[in-house]
């Protein structure tokens, strides 16, 4: 239980293109889920919050209008990285909390996407 | 507020030998803390947790990790280094809701046969 996926896996796109980033909870219903950010070799960086049917937080100095986040169900939370460019290029994680379970404080994070933009 | 750190960006034992990654946090509440093992693109897998039960805490592939509230440390050890361990390790600590998550900067183990 408690399965976390990410889709695509990987995706290459042009600078100035638009990508969309799903981040599915399988088996249960998340009522919060999580986008993170890594660059290589380093830790991950929390981008943003996502509560079911509200708006995301999002941490300081991220962009709210590149990074667009949307958690129209509890299943489902997208990451949209508008207009990209090169220095979007990164491993992007999300991961999800269900607070029907006594561990509800724990999130179970997703396999990652790998963006690379040209 | 909370954070993380972990001693060491690299570690490298022997096959067989000890492993002994460390992680000290700070906290101004009971924490909850993690370890985590990622492998090469791919995401985070949960190895153990502590959440104010035992202060010992066994998880899996024969990881353990003991909460020392008078150190502010919780290290991960295993006792015999196999060389499916070599990975990403990182440390996170949140509040008892879960809200916040803080991980460490993670630390790459290497495993020389």
């Amino acid at each position: 239980g408690a399965v976390v996926s990410q889709h695509p896996s990987r995706v290459i796109c042009k600078s100035g293109t638009s990508v969309k980033i799903e981040c599915r909870s399988l088996d249960f219903q998340a009522t919060t889920m999580f986008w993170y950010r890594q660059f290589p070799k380093k830790s991950l960086m929390l981008m943003a919050t996502s509560n079911e049917g509200s708006k995301a937080t999002y941490e300081q100095g991220v962009e709210k209008d590149k990074f667009l986040i949307n958690h129209a169900s509890l299943t489902l939370s997208t990451l949209t990285v508008t207009s990209a460019h090169p220095e979007d290029s990164s491993f992007y994680i999300c991961s999800a909390r269900d607070w029907t379970r006594s561990s509800y404080n724990e999130q179970f994070f997703g396999p990652g996407t790998r963006l690379t933009v040209l | 507020a909370q954070s993380v750190t972990q001693l060491g960006s690299h570690v490298s034992v022997s096959e067989g030998a000890l492993v002994l990654l460390r992680c000290n946090y700070s906290s101004s509440v009971p924490p909850y803390l993690f370890w985590y093992v990622q492998y090469p693109n791919q995401g985070l897998q949960l190895l153990l947790k502590y959440t104010s039960a035992a202060t010992l805490v066994k998880g899996i592939n024969g990881f353990e990790a003991e909460f020392k509230k008078s150190e502010t440390s919780f290290h991960l050890t295993k006792p015999s280094a196999h060389m499916s361990d070599a990975a990403e390790y990182f440390c996170a600590v949140s509040d008892r809701t879960g809200n916040q998550f803080y991980f460490g900067t993670g630390t790459s183990l290497t495993v020389i046969p």
